[in-house]
């Protein structure tokens, strides 16, 4: 099966520093990739679809200039949290939309954010 | 109203029994639909995938499909405690998924 991975798995940080969080699709090409947001014991907010080579797609109310997006290849996808606060702790997760018939969409493991 | 609608549950069913998940869309075009179980504090996992009317079966699961009526549906079958999780409904619009906000379903030992 298609496999997504991310890095880092879990990130402790100060106030005010930045964080990047890589997605990987391992084995397969990625025609879109989309990064999401998810806050305890609530559902999956969509913050942001990027399709490589061009700039990403923002869902309203996300700041893109604090969530910086690179979409450099096929395969992988970066999202930078910037001057991140502690109100931006959440578990933020990729995912990967396969461009093959069964055009799924599959996510990666998740990363934790931690700001003190 | 939303594109994908889910009753939140909790849905609680004993060991052994069948759990019937449900969802609803809104947008008759949408043209596949997916089942995702999401484990507390981990990302979502692919279950099933249906694209046509009927029934679609892989082991325990089964994912029904009626477009007319716009409901998609999940059945598993032996629910079994390792079963307890979110699932989340989600469909596909043209380039678009929409995802629900999720069932919990508890399977009691």
């Amino acid at each position: 099966g298609a496999v997504v991975s991310q890095h880092p798995s879990r990130v402790i940080c100060k106030s005010g520093t930045s964080v990047k969080i890589e997605c990987r699709s391992l084995d397969f090409q990625a025609t879109t990739m989309f990064w999401y947001r998810q806050f305890p014991k609530k559902s999956l907010m969509l913050m942001a679809t990027s399709n490589e080579g061009s700039k990403a797609t923002y869902e309203q109310g996300v700041e893109k200039d604090k969530f910086l997006i690179n979409h450099a290849s096929l395969t992988l996808s970066t999202l930078t949290v910037t001057s991140a606060h502690p109100e931006d702790s959440s578990f933020y997760i990729c995912s990967a939309r396969s461009g093959l018939a069964s055009d799924t969409q599959y996510f990666g493991p998740g990363t934790r954010l931690t700001v003190l | 109203q939303k594109e994908v609608e889910q009753n939140s549950g909790p849905l609680s069913v004993p060991e052994g029994a069948i759990a019937s998940l449900n969802c609803t869309y809104s947008d008759r075009v949408s043209q596949s639909f997916f089942w995702y179980r999401q484990y507390s504090g981990k990302s979502p996992e692919l279950i099933m995938s249906i694209y046509s009317n009927g029934d679609k079966e892989d082991g325990r699961f089964t994912a029904q499909l009626n477009k007319a009526s716009q409901y998609v549906s999940l059945l598993i079958r032996d629910s079994q405690p390792s079963d307890s999780a979110t699932y989340l409904c989600a469909a596909l619009t043209g380039n678009q998924f929409y995802f629900g906000t999720g069932t919990s379903l508890t399977v009691i030992p």
